[in-house]
């Protein structure tokens, strides 16, 4: 167990709907990251929080936004969705920034299926 | 070209063999190389981390990094059917936490 909470464990809905994702930090962690993981693209970067503030963005589409609140946990809100939106959605944290020693510890990950 | 292209295997071993799995990557930015080992329905877990061409070891457990010719390999030696799980290699650097990975090397050992 990493320590990383992610909640709902699976999540089942239909295109056009939005949905939440939320992500529990190790204790301690300052720093959240978003992966998406689909067969055809693999585990892709989305993005990087570092207390509260938005630190680095990679793949993330436009309908996807994400948050991290003062306590630390953070939050994927997925809208408009699309069948291609199916995957694991990963969470990580670190302690500190995401420098070369940061050591990133992933949550157990939700399972997103859109129909 | 993808960034990362690793083998996607399967790779399919008896139980006591040397496993060597493979990367390749094109971005001359990644500083540092993460090899993480992942189980069916669970997280990505941290194996290995190298910073600079060369080895390192740990327990049965090598990464070696290659800058000059950009290639990243793990060495599994007297593997265990415990070590049946996914590997991917994971470079980064290039922007603050952004890991960049392959796309998964799937390793059973069998008894």
């Amino acid at each position: 167990d990493s320590g990383v909470t992610q909640t709902p464990k699976h999540l089942i809905t239909a295109t056009g709907q939005r949905v939440t994702l939320r992500c529990s930090p190790r204790s301690g962690d300052l720093s959240v990251y978003w992966y998406q993981q689909s067969l055809d693209q693999g585990l892709q970067f989305l993005i990087h929080y570092y207390n509260g503030e938005e630190r680095a963005k990679g793949n993330i589409l436009e309908r996807f936004s994400a948050q991290q609140f003062p306590d630390l946990h953070s939050e994927l809100n997925l809208s408009s969705l699309e069948l291609g939106d199916s995957a694991l959605y990963f969470c990580a944290s670190s302690s500190r920034g995401g420098d070369s020693t940061d050591t990133q510890y992933f949550g157990p990950g939700t399972r997103l299926t859109v129909l | 070209q993808k960034e990362v292209e690793q083998d996607p295997g399967p790779l399919s071993v008896p139980e006591g063999a040397i496993v060597s799995l493979n990367c390749t990557y094109s971005n001359s930015a990644f500083q540092y190389f993460m090899w993480y080992r992942q189980y069916s329905r669970k997280g990505p877990e941290l194996l290995m981390y190298t910073y600079s061409s060369g080895n390192k070891e740990d327990g049965r457990f090598t990464a070696q990094v290659d800058k000059s010719s950009k290639y990243i390999s793990l060495f599994i030696r007297d593997s265990q059917p415990s070590d049946s799980a996914t590997y991917l290699c994971a470079p980064g650097g290039t922007s603050y936490g952004k890991l960049t990975f392959g796309q998964g090397t799937i390793l059973t050992v069998h008894p």
